[in-house]
């Protein structure tokens, strides 16, 4: 079973067009990160939310973290072809010998065509 | 600032061979991660190591996986015998992990390994 469902798997809209793509799982979270990578290279970072019910704008985007920490969502505005990727978020879990380690959602494929 | 550097990006392979996928990470960073990457599974966490030592690798999938870090630039992810089921992009990263585990995760450009 996968920790981080993301949804919806495949998106394509056209440019200008707003979005919304989600993050849920049943277990709480002391902070998520939400990554985009795009082909042939490996995730970026985009932002880290670590407050039940936060809001993180970045220019058009804009991320919010639930107010249970165990969901969040990333919003796009007037989107644009240079905003085509795979959107990936991620957690942190316990691993073994008691530290932490990143598990991440399968993604969201959003092409934005132009 | 160089980034995180893996070799080679691209692998073929015949199954039965045995394959080295090395990583250099990003100067100063204490934890590595290797990750794989397939459609069906997505983005899977093998094994991450801090100050060079494997701090969990219940993430690989058979002992024909083994990694090293023998010191702080340096990591080896190896297969042997490679399978064609092991055909996936494979991601190092690297990261400097402190009190605030919130630190972010630098990616490689990925290794493509095709086994045939």
């Amino acid at each position: 079973t996968q920790l981080l469902e993301q949804s919806p798997q495949f998106l394509s809209i056209q440019e200008g067009e707003n979005l919304t793509v989600y993050c849920n799982s049943s277990s709480v979270f002391s902070s998520l990160q939400w990554y985009r990578q795009e082909p042939g290279e490996g995730p970026v970072l985009l932002v880290t939310v670590v407050t039940g019910g936060e809001v993180k704008k970045l220019k058009r985007l804009t991320f919010q973290f639930g107010d249970a920490r165990k969901d969040s969502s990333l919003h796009i505005t007037a989107a644009q072809p240079g905003d085509t990727g795979l959107y990936l978020c991620a957690a942190r879990t316990l691993a073994q010998g008691g530290s932490e380690k990143l598990v991440f959602g399968k993604g969201t494929k959003l092409t934005v065509n132009p | 600032d160089a980034g995180v550097i893996q070799s080679p990006r691209h692998e073929v392979t015949e199954m039965g061979q045995e394959v080295t996928l090395r990583c250099k990470p990003i100067s100063g960073h204490n934890s590595l991660f290797w990750y794989r990457q397939t459609m069906m599974r997505g983005l899977e966490l093998l094994i991450y190591f801090n100050n060079n030592v494997p701090i969990d690798d219940s993430g690989m999938p058979e002992d024909r996986f083994s990694a090293k870090m023998p010191n702080a630039s340096f990591s080896t992810l190896k297969i042997q015998p490679s399978e064609p089921r092991d055909s996936a992009v494979y991601f190092c990263a690297s990261s400097l992990v402190g009190e605030d585990y919130n630190s972010p995760l630098h990616f490689g450009n990925g290794t493509r390994l095709t086994v045939t």
